[in-house]
């Protein structure tokens, strides 16, 4: 069953570097999402992305985030200048179309030192 | 703006016994989503379920149910014969009709299957 894979598994980055976490979406799907986990709270929305633009964004999505398509494949969330508090577990998921479910791949954690 | 709760933070229940998850949620919209996901110690996010808001019908796959009372906003999940497998987190999440909405997840609630 095809899958969304995210690299690295986990990154350990020190506080004000910039860190790119990587995402490989299933092939046929159109919407892309980044989400965020803080150890032991609940999963929050950052953004979603569909004809290599943003269709939307929450509060947290501000101007330290970026995303990106560089390629037919990938899908990468840009943080700038890292803080402590951005430590958590970011999951990417893509969907076959809008309104159609989510598929998540297994996150990568990012550790700010 | 839209919001899920879920109010056991932790349940326990023997194995092969059937246990109900509680979610309810807030929205002013008619059309949307609801999820149940799961989340297992290894931390990726499984769907488990999917209900559409404009479906009486409640959905199941295999041992999973759900209870959607649209009216009462609340969307409760059953897990039948439960097995050690189903430890994890279970999330419940709501999404709206917009077609590139993002999930809002409830705060979860973890459950242990007991040998």
């Amino acid at each position: 069953e095809p899958e969304v894979t995210q690299t690295p598994s986990h990154q350990v980055t020190q506080m004000g570097q910039e860190v790119i976490l990587r995402c490989v979406p299933i092939s046929n799907h159109l919407y892309f999402y980044w989400y965020r986990q803080i150890l032991g709270q609940k999963v929050e929305f950052l953004v979603s992305f569909y004809n290599n633009e943003i269709s939307e964004k929450s509060e947290i999505f501000d101007d330290q985030f970026s995303v990106e398509r560089p390629d037919g494949s990938n899908f990468t969330l840009k943080i700038r200048s890292t803080k402590l508090e951005d430590s958590a577990m970011y999951f990417c998921a893509s969907s076959v179309g809008g309104r159609q479910p989510q598929h998540f791949g297994d996150g990568t954690r990012l550790s700010i030192l | 703006a839209q919001t899920v709760t879920q109010s056991q933070p932790e349940m326990s229940v023997q194995e092969a016994e059937t246990v109900t998850l509680s979610c309810t949620y807030d929205t002013s919209e008619n059309n949307y989503y609801l999820f149940w996901y799961k989340q297992p110690p290894s931390r990726q996010m499984i769907l488990v379920i999917r209900q559409e808001a404009y479906k009486q019908q409640n959905a199941t796959e295999n041992r999973f149910s759900v209870n959607f009372q649209k009216a009462a906003k609340s969307f409760s999940l059953k897990i039948s014969d439960s097995q050690l497998g189903d430890t994890a987190m279970y999330f419940c999440a709501f999404e709206g009709w917009g077609g590139a909405d993002g999930l809002t997840f409830g705060k979860g609630t973890h459950l242990i299957i007991q040998p």
